[in-house]
């Protein structure tokens, strides 16, 4: 069954650097996206991606953070100059469409944690 | 992002019982969906919902999607050990890209 693969699946960073976060999502699917999960929280939009643009992004999505769809498969997430708060599990998803099929299939996530 | 207020916060159940779970929101929503997602892995899509009113089963899972379109619920029926979990209710609107979690419910059913 199709799924989304990201990787690293843990990755530790010291406050101030740069990290980037890779998915794979699924090929048919059109719309990308990122969400975080702070330990013991609910899932948090952060931004989407269509059609090698973003098509909405949520008020943590500031200028740290930035997505680029580098290749017909791969999409990354940059956070420029981790901060303690960054510390969170960071989701992947795609779907295949925004309405109907709107579905949207989760990767096993990166544990992103800033020390 | 929208609210959505989920309800119970955490369920403690025995096998064979049947639970129940809800969402509501102040705002409507066209699309609700379900998630259940274990310890460390990301959330797994369980039912869709996209018309108000309509009810769909998967396996021993229902799903309701309100009439007002501000809130769903859904159903496990005999519960089983694997059930555990945190279960998800998300909502999307019609103008946004974005899904909008509810805090989850925690589930944990004795064998």
């Amino acid at each position: 069954e199709p799924e989304v693969t990201q990787t690293p699946s843990h990755q530790v960073t010291q406050m101030g650097q740069e990290v980037i976060l890779r998915c794979v999502p699924i090929s048919n699917h059109l719309y990308f996206y990122w969400y975080r999960q702070i330990l013991g929280q609910k899932v948090e939009f952060l931004v989407s991606f269509y059609n090698n643009e973003i098509s909405e992004k949520s008020e943590i999505f500031d200028d740290q953070f930035s997505v680029e769809r580098p290749d017909g498969s791969n999409f990354t997430l940059k956070i420029r100059s981790t901060k303690l708060e960054d510390s969170a599990m960071y989701f992947c998803a795609s779907s295949v469409s925004r309405i109907f099929g709107v579905e949207a299939f989760f990767g096993q996530g990166t544990r992103l944690t800033v020390v | 992002g929208q609210q959505l207020n989920q309800s119970p916060q955490s369920m403690f159940i025995q096998e064979g019982e049947d639970v129940s779970m809800n969402c509501t929101s102040s705002s409507i929503f066209n699309t609700w969906l379900w998630y259940k997602q274990d310890p460390g892995e990301g959330p797994v899509l369980l039912i869709a919902l996209y018309k108000a009113g309509e009810l769909t089963s998967n396996g021993r899972l229902t799903a309701q999607f309100g009439i007002t379109r501000k809130d769903s619920f859904l159903n496990i029926s005999a519960s089983i050990p694997s059930d555990v979990g945190i279960y998800f209710c998300a909502g999307q609107t019609n103008s946004g890209y974005a899904l909008n979690f509810g805090k989850g419910t925690s589930l944990l059913v004795t064998p």
